[in-house]
């Protein structure tokens, strides 16, 4: 079975450009987290979905991020305009409950540097 | 919100000594406690995990202790090995699904 899939793998930007990353979590997996972990940090939180429904999005900066999971299934994360303090890897991990506390299966992270 | 510590920051062990990782949390609301280890350009991958109505679990020469009245948790390994050489990070989280992880503990196993 596949894992959680994320692209692109890697990305350079220029600062003020728009960036997108896309995510296709585990089939029939209902939650979908994205998290941002910059370097030598832990994973933090940016957005949580279940199904289409973002029930927490607190410490996504809605100024320049927006996230979507259209039909509760693949979701994309855009930046726009990025800044410098962007750069990080963007993780992507689906679970297969509903507002239960499991295992996060996390995808292989699309790392962002913004020159 | 949830404050999460993990100490020691680093940990450098021999081979075959055994490693302990703790990890405090704040929120009394937290009820699901586990341990992510991320090796180098890889994904986190969940190694083993304890829910509040459990002190303690063993997964071969891993276990997780639990003391939900001082709030925090631990990560134990025996008998370690190169291959455990990896960032560890705690995750605390609560009913409605909401986890926050720790800043990581790097663990390097000498030969």
């Amino acid at each position: 079975e596949a894992g959680v899939v994320q692209s692109p793998r890697y990305k350079i930007i220029e600062k003020k450009q728009p960036v997108a990353f896309w995510c296709n979590p585990i089939s029939g997996h209902n939650t979908l987290y994205w998290y941002r972990q910059n370097l030598g940090q832990g994973p933090e939180l940016l957005i949580r979905y279940e199904n289409e429904e973002a029930v927490d999005d607190s410490q996504l900066p809605k100024d320049r991020f927006s996230a979507e999971r259209l039909k509760g299934v693949d979701s994309t994360l855009k930046i726009q305009p990025a800044e410098l303090g962007d750069s990080a890897v963007y993780l992507c991990a689906s679970s297969p409950g509903l507002a239960a506390t499991g295992e996060l299966f996390f995808g292989e992270g699309s790392r962002l540097t913004v020159l | 919100g949830e404050n999460v510590e993990q100490h020691p920051s680093t940990l450098s062990v021999q081979e075959g000594d055994s490693a302990v990782i703790k990890c405090t949390y704040s929120d009394s609301a937290s009820n699901y406690f586990p341990w992510y280890k991320q090796e180098l350009g890889k994904r986190p991958q969940l190694i083993i995990d304890i829910r509040s109505n459990v002190g303690e679990k063993k997964d071969q020469r891993i276990a997780v202790t639990l003391n939900k009245t001082a709030k925090h948790f631990s990560l134990h390994i025996t008998e370690t090995q190169p291959e455990d050489s990896a960032v560890y990070f705690c995750g605390p989280g609560d009913s409605w699904g909401k986890l926050q992880f720790g800043a990581g503990t790097q663990v390097v196993v000498t030969p």
